[in-house]
């Protein structure tokens, strides 16, 4: 079946510090993919999303790029601030034959001053 | 506009009770869907309703659980003889018409069973 396999975490940088947050997926056909971000103390919320193979989604300085060779959708920051400081999760949607969503496990990231 | 909301959002109740928790879903979404999210893991899916169409319950754990969309709107999960691996944040979400993809949560409602 479907699946999302994110990296494990907790991911703790100093501000200012790149980040990449990697997340594989295995599904039939071609799914959309998404990033979702829940903040501490929030609701989830979509931070970005592709929909087919070499998409680049971006958002708030994060960006994201539907590899389809490599099934992955690696989200990345060149300079992170402690605001951004939340649990991630990335998600694939299938397009077709109903719309069920999975999600990896989360990866939370702690940001330093 | 308004966004999703959840009722209650918070329900402490003892083994064994029955429990029902509510969503109202973003007007005019025509999906809704219904996830798990227990202590420090990932969102695990439960039940997806898109219109008229018959939902996919392929998520629920167990027979204890259920969940209904009245008039293709509000929606209650209701978890029968509640066991205490019943405990966690039940989340709902909606989606705009086929297409759009992404979904819109609301803040939850925190399950513990004691």
């Amino acid at each position: 079946g479907d699946s999302v396999t994110q990296m494990e975490g907790p991911v703790t940088l100093s501000e200012e510090a790149f980040l990449t947050i990697n997340c594989t997926y295995t599904a039939t056909g071609y799914p959309s993919l998404f990033w979702y971000v829940q903040y501490p103390g929030e609701g989830l919320q979509l931070l970005l999303k592709a929909t087919k193979a070499d998409d680049k989604g971006s958002n708030k300085g994060f960006e994201a790029t539907y590899r389809k060779e490599t099934t992955s959708f690696h989200l990345e920051k060149g300079s992170v601030q402690v605001s951004d400081s939340a649990v991630y999760f990335c998600a694939l949607t299938r397009n077709t034959g109903g719309f069920k969503t999975i999600f990896g496990a989360g990866t939370r990231l702690f940001v330093k001053a | 506009g308004a966004g999703v909301s959840q009722s209650p959002s918070n329900k402490v109740t003892e083994k064994g009770k029955d429990v029902e928790l509510r969503c109202d879903p973003i007007s005019g979404h025509t999906a809704l869907y219904w996830y798990r999210q227990s202590l420090g893991q990932g969102l695990e899916f439960l039940i997806y309703f898109q219109g008229n169409s018959a939902p996919d319950k392929s998520g629920l754990p167990s027979d204890r659980f259920s969940a209904e969309r009245t008039g293709g709107s509000v929606s209650t999960l209701t978890i029968q003889r509640t066991q205490q691996e019943d405990s966690a944040v039940y989340l709902c979400a909606s989606s705009p018409p086929p297409g759009a993809l992404e979904q819109y949560f609301g803040p939850g409602t925190r399950l513990t069973v004691t």
